[in-house]
């Protein structure tokens, strides 16, 4: 396994216009985290899910923002009428949680630079 | 809610020099600190992790991080910069219960001087 990746990796769009975002986890890893980047900041977490459970979201998560993850696999961020305020990089991470005890690291994929102009 | 402050947004070194990153968190409750390096264009690369068995923690590439309770800090320490290390630092700190999401701090610019 290659570790995680997203698609597209770059992504420019006009301002009202929706965009969606694919993230594919290490196969065996059964959470999955979306987080945002912007320019001299540190990742802001927005949703994760276990599973194909969305277990929680930030109220960075505007009602214009929706994640999903249909099987427990792959995941989407799909963004309703883009401003130019969602400009950042949206980067994807996964970990694996077993009944035993937690594994506490999350590995991240390379992100995905939204440009809203 | 849990908070990261890392001192500096930029610190440069000169090749051969101690790198120490500040790392300061507020949590009542001890929580899991880590700390990542962001190359240019890339994702997060987890450097160590704190999840209280030492409270020195070593990591990849030389770096290692001391974990005091009593100064909620987590400072990163490598002894001899190379230049391959200029990157993007960040610490973060989750909740003690396990994977859960991440607060970062704001990052640190880390600059290797020839």
């Amino acid at each position: 396994d290659t570790g995680v990746s997203q698609d597209p990796r770059h992504k420019i769009t006009k301002r009202g216009q929706n965009v969606t975002f694919r993230c594919d986890p290490i196969s065996e890893h059964n959470r999955l985290y979306w987080y945002r980047q912007t320019l001299g900041q540190g990742p802001e977490f927005l949703t994760y899910f276990q599973n194909e459970a969305q277990l929680e979201k930030s109220r960075l998560l505007s009602d214009r923002f929706s994640a999903e993850r249909p099987k427990g696999s792959f995941s989407t961020l799909e963004i309703q009428r883009t401003e130019q305020g969602d400009s950042a990089m949206y980067l994807c991470a996964s970990s694996f949680i077993s009944g035993a005890g937690a594994s506490d690291e999350q590995f991240f994929g390379p992100g995905t630079r939204l440009t809203v102009l | 809610a849990q908070s990261v402050t890392q001192l500096g947004s930029h610190v440069s070194v000169s090749e051969g020099a101690l790198v120490l990153l500040r790392c300061n968190y507020s949590s009542s409750v001890p929580p899991y600190l880590f700390w990542y390096v962001q190359y240019p264009n890339q994702g997060l690369q987890l450097l160590l992790k704190y999840t209280s068995a030492a409270t020195l923690v070593k990591g990849i590439n030389g770096f290692e991080a001391e974990f005091k309770k009593s100064e909620t800090s987590f400072h990163l320490t490598k002894p001899s910069a190379h230049m391959s290390d200029a990157a993007e630092y960040f610490c973060a700190v989750s909740r003690p219960s396990g994977n859960t999401p991440l607060v970062f701090g704001k990052g640190t610019r880390l600059s290797v001087i020839a």
